[in-house]
């Protein structure tokens, strides 16, 4: 099994800051990751696929890259929506395998 | 716009079978997209069960500890999950969500809004 492993899994950052998440996998995954948003009480919501293709609707803010076995989630200026915790996943092969999440915080 | 929407009993006793049914609605199940099972114990992160294809073909989590089946019902466009045996571990908010069918894109574009489903005597 491919495992993930993000970082960190808690921050607070204030509402305008740039903020960086990173997910390692295991294995090379290719540019097969996804990154998704949950907010409490809320199913997961994709933001970004193939590492860096962001999903119809998401925010330009958004973005994603990497390759291989390290990717990142940039948020290029926090606003009060973003508060949440994201996920990585990745979307190379079975099974399928989440990160263990990183819960964004208000500074 | 693609709507999945879980069901099913919200407790269920130890070591009793936990059945799951996702209605999906808006677009065929028997496209080419795999139909998901994800679950997420409280506090906690996410992980994925297993998947059906609408012919059948399924993967299945191999770390899970109780046994999966999830099946198919074309007709009713909908799906299923059983898991047996099931422990208090089992306990946990159940998704249900749609992937691609190819490798690469086997990330989850569409999700249900889940269920919460205790087990406890």
């Amino acid at each position: 099994d491919i495992q993930m492993t993000q970082s960190p899994s808690s921050m607070s950052a204030s509402v305008g800051n740039r903020v960086t998440i990173t997910c390692r996998a295991s294995q090379g995954v290719s540019s097969w990751l996804a990154w998704y948003q949950q907010k409490p009480g809320k199913a997961p919501k994709l933001l970004i696929y193939a590492a860096s293709s962001l999903q119809s609707g998401v925010p330009s803010r958004f973005s994603g890259s990497g390759s291989g076995t390290d990717f990142t989630l940039t948020i290029s200026s926090l606003q009060p929506e973003d508060f949440a915790t994201y996920y990585c996943q990745q979307a190379n092969s079975f099974p399928l395998t989440f990160g263990g999440g990183t819960k964004v915080e208000i500074k | 716009q693609v709507q999945l929407q879980e069901s099913g009993p919200g407790l269920v006793k130890p070591s009793e079978t936990l059945s799951l049914t996702c209605a999906v609605s808006a677009y065929s199940i028997s496209s080419d997209y795999y139909w998901g099972w994800i679950r997420q114990p409280p506090g906690k992160g996410l992980e994925w069960i297993g998947s059906i294809y609408h012919s059948g073909s399924t993967y299945y989590n191999p770390s899970l500890k109780s046994p999966v089946t999830i099946s198919v019902d074309t007709s009713k466009n909908q799906f299923s999950l059983k898991l047996s045996s099931v422990t208090a571990a089992d306990t946990a908010v159940y998704y249900c969500a749609r992937h691609g069918a190819r490798g690469g894109n086997y990330f989850f574009d569409y999700w249900g809004q889940g269920t919460l489903v205790t087990v406890s005597s």
